[in-house]
């Protein structure tokens, strides 16, 4: 099953574009990479997915090495709002019985500065 | 549209005692899945259900854990009894359906104490 590093914590100032990076070095070819956050004393929060391309939503862009081996998450003007701790999550293939793997790990920890 | 619905949000039980967490998923979400999220930790799943019925809850304590999907709605999570270590926060979520390039939507969580 594909696994996630990711930083544990960083910085970013007010209104500069947040990249927060993702090491997937055993993803295999089918296996989608996610983004969710977690604001403080709320449940995670959807950003976006992607699997081979790079993407872009009103939230955020994800960009994808082309080995895919490691993705980053682009806040573009990041916000005080955007304080949070960030999940990358590579959902691995569904077995024969049925289950499949969608592992959280520790996240990054984004602080937006003022 | 109302997001997944969870309750109690605070829950404090001595030791031993019985506990259960409710959760409402998103109307028309066929997907429910409950977590546990300890403290500085990312959630891990306890068990997803497709309907009413568990597809996998490999990572479920049975000893002491159960949980419930009557008619694939609503869903009941008990621990009984409860030990110090299930202190966490338990968080339901849900989704339309549990395909890879479908979001999973999440409920606030219950945060459960046991003194």
């Amino acid at each position: 099953d594909a696994k996630t590093t990711q930083p544990p914590s960083m910085d970013c100032a007010e209104g500069r574009a947040a990249n927060l990076p993702c090491n997937h070095s055993t993803i295999s070819g089918n296996e989608y990479v996610y983004w969710y956050r977690q604001i403080h004393s709320q449940g995670p929060q959807y950003i976006i997915h992607g699997l081979k391309n790079n993407e872009t939503n009103e939230m955020a862009s994800l960009i994808i090495t082309e080995d895919r081996k490691s993705s980053t998450l682009i806040l573009p003007h990041a916000t005080l709002r955007d304080t949070a701790v960030y999940y990358c999550i590579v959902r691995s293939t569904v077995t024969t019985s049925g289950t499949y793997k969608y592992i959280f790990g520790t996240g990054t920890r984004l602080k937006v500065l003022a | 549209e109302a997001g997944v619905v969870q309750s109690p949000r605070y829950k404090i039980i001595e030791k031993k005692q019985p506990v259960a967490f409710w959760c409402n998923p998103i109307s028309g979400h066929n997907t429910l899945y409950w977590y546990l999220q300890n403290l500085g930790q990312g959630p891990e799943l306890l068990i997803r259900y497709e309907n009413e019925e568990a597809v996998d809850d490999s990572q479920l304590p049975k000893d002491r854990f159960s949980a419930e999907r009557l008619k694939g709605v609503d869903s009941t999570l008990k621990i009984q009894p409860a030990e110090l270590g299930d202190s966490a926060v338990y968080l339901c979520a849900s989704s339309y359906r549990d395909i890879p390039y479908n979001e999973q939507f999440f409920g606030p969580g219950t945060r459960l104490t046991v003194l």
